[in-house]
């Protein structure tokens, strides 16, 4: 089975605190995902990453930033955190579906995800 | 403007029903659509893809149909039993390759 965890199940965080919230999967996927999950919303995608040291912006990037030196590691970082940005964030991963081609279409896989209060 | 969009209320539904969730789009020409689960607390888990040249999906009691005439999908889950309660969250996966999200319906399943 795949398995996706995430660093934290709950952070509390002070607004201008830099937070960083990491994402590891132990299935050799190409793509991995940031999401944010606020109520009434859907998941909104922040980022995602096709590969090591790739990244590309999704719907909501702005106050966040991403890091990819390993297959297996995609961390998500909030250079100065606000309370707008108090959340829950899911890191996902899946297989492409054609080599390079981009993000995949097939299944994600999710990890537990991290609720962050930003006081 | 581009959107999918699920029931936001709760649908409650006696054990033993069948339960049907609904998924419109509006604008969107998605090459497949998801069905995933999502129980409080946790991250979605995946559960059915139907493709767009597909009618009809089943699996175990979960049954998903793909309509791009009206542009909708339903999910079904027959012989409903409590531990069904949960979020389900469709996606759609346009031929762009950009996966979007509705925001899920609530499912309450009475014993």
């Amino acid at each position: 089975d795949v398995k996706v965890t995430q660093s934290s199940r709950y952070l509390v965080k002070r607004t201008g605190e830099k937070v960083f919230l990491e994402c590891v999967q132990d299935m050799d996927h190409e793509n991995m995902f940031w999401y944010r999950q606020d109520p009434g919303l859907g998941l909104r995608l922040i980022y995602f990453s096709y590969d090591v040291k790739m990244k590309e912006k999704g719907d909501i990037p702005e106050g966040y930033s991403v890091s990819r030196e390993k297959k297996e590691r995609f961390s998500l970082i909030l250079e100065s955190a606000s309370t707008n940005q108090t959340s829950m964030y899911l890191c996902a991963s899946s297989l492409p579906t054609a080599p390079k081609a981009g993000p995949l279409q097939e299944t994600q896989y999710f990890g537990p995800g991290t609720r962050l209060l930003v006081l | 403007s581009q959107k999918i969009e699920q029931n936001s209320e709760a649908l409650n539904i006696q054990e033993g029903k069948t339960a049907t969730l609904t998924c419109n789009y509006t604008n969107y020409s998605p090459a497949y659509l998801q069905w995933y689960r999502q129980d409080p607390g946790r991250g979605p888990v995946f559960l059915l893809l139907i493709r767009e040249n597909e009618k009809e999906k089943r699996k175990e009691r979960l049954k998903v149909t793909f309509d791009t005439t009206l542009k909708q999908s339903l999910f079904h889950i027959t012989a409903s039993q409590p531990a069904d309660s949960a979020t389900y969250l469709c996606a759609l996966v346009e031929s762009n390759y950009q996966l979007i999200w509705g925001a899920g319906t609530k499912l309450i399943i009475k014993p």
